[in-house]
């Protein structure tokens, strides 16, 4: 059964750069069917969806965020990674990593990690 | 950014009654591919979203079949047939037929 567990510190000064780690077990990420992603959700408020990656490293982002986001993979460890960079307090938010497929969409979360930015 | 718009934002039901959650876009979700790229997640208190349907109106796995979705272009319909306890928490549509995909605001499912 497939799993993703998100890792990464839970606490990041504003202005730095915030990082995070997905890592999948269960199956392997370098599956042509899907893409890789990552979503978050500020404090009582709803989804937003960050960016997605392929095996191959091909991205996208979202326009709202494109300037300050990277994400990246290492099929060797079967993990994909999302830098969040100059972040401030509205970055703060519970970030899920997912798997995206062409038919289910996203249909396998993580259970999520809270990041607050405060100094 | 395509725009999802869903109503009510909250919904109080006895259990064994149905309910019915309203999603529109604001652009159509029907691909050239003939597929219809809609979405419906459950986000239970203190959990990841699951996905309830895909395109419209496929339930997903394990999903009982009290969950319907059905609707076209930009409308969409997510109900349950008989509310069970179990039921609670924030529905979410979600397009993805063009990227960014994106969610509506959520609408709260509470049991009277």
């Amino acid at each position: 059964q497939l799993q993703l567990q998100e890792s990464g510190p839970g606490l990041v000064k504003p202005s730095e750069t915030l990082s995070l780690t997905c890592t999948v077990s269960g199956g392997s990420i370098s599956s042509s069917s899907y893409y890789w992603g990552w979503i978050r959700q500020p404090p009582g408020k709803g989804l937003e969806w960050i960016g997605s990656i392929y095996y191959s490293g091909s991205t996208y982002y979202n326009p709202s965020l494109k300037s300050r986001v990277t994400i990246s993979v290492d099929t060797s460890k079967n993990q994909f990674s999302l830098k969040l960079s100059s972040v401030t307090a509205a970055d703060t938010a519970v970030y899920y990593c997912a798997r995206r497929g062409a038919i289910l969409g996203m249909d396998v979360w993580g259970k999520g990690t809270t990041v607050t930015v405060s100094s | 950014d395509i725009v999802m718009t869903q109503t009510p934002l909250s919904l109080s039901v006895t259990p064994g009654q149905p309910a019915s959650i309203s999603c529109k876009s604001s652009q159509s979700l029907l691909h050239s591919d003939g597929k219809t790229y809609l979405y419906w997640y459950l986000q239970k208190p203190g959990q990841p979203p699951q996905l309830l349907i895909y395109e419209v109106s496929n339930r997903f796995s394990g999903v009982p079949d009290r969950f319907s979705g059905s609707g076209s272009g930009t409308d969409f319909t997510l109900k349950i047939s008989r509310v069970e306890a179990e039921d609670v928490g924030v529905y979410y549509c979600m397009q993805s037929i063009q990227l960014p995909p994106t969610f509506g605001q959520g609408t709260k499912l509470e049991i009277k």
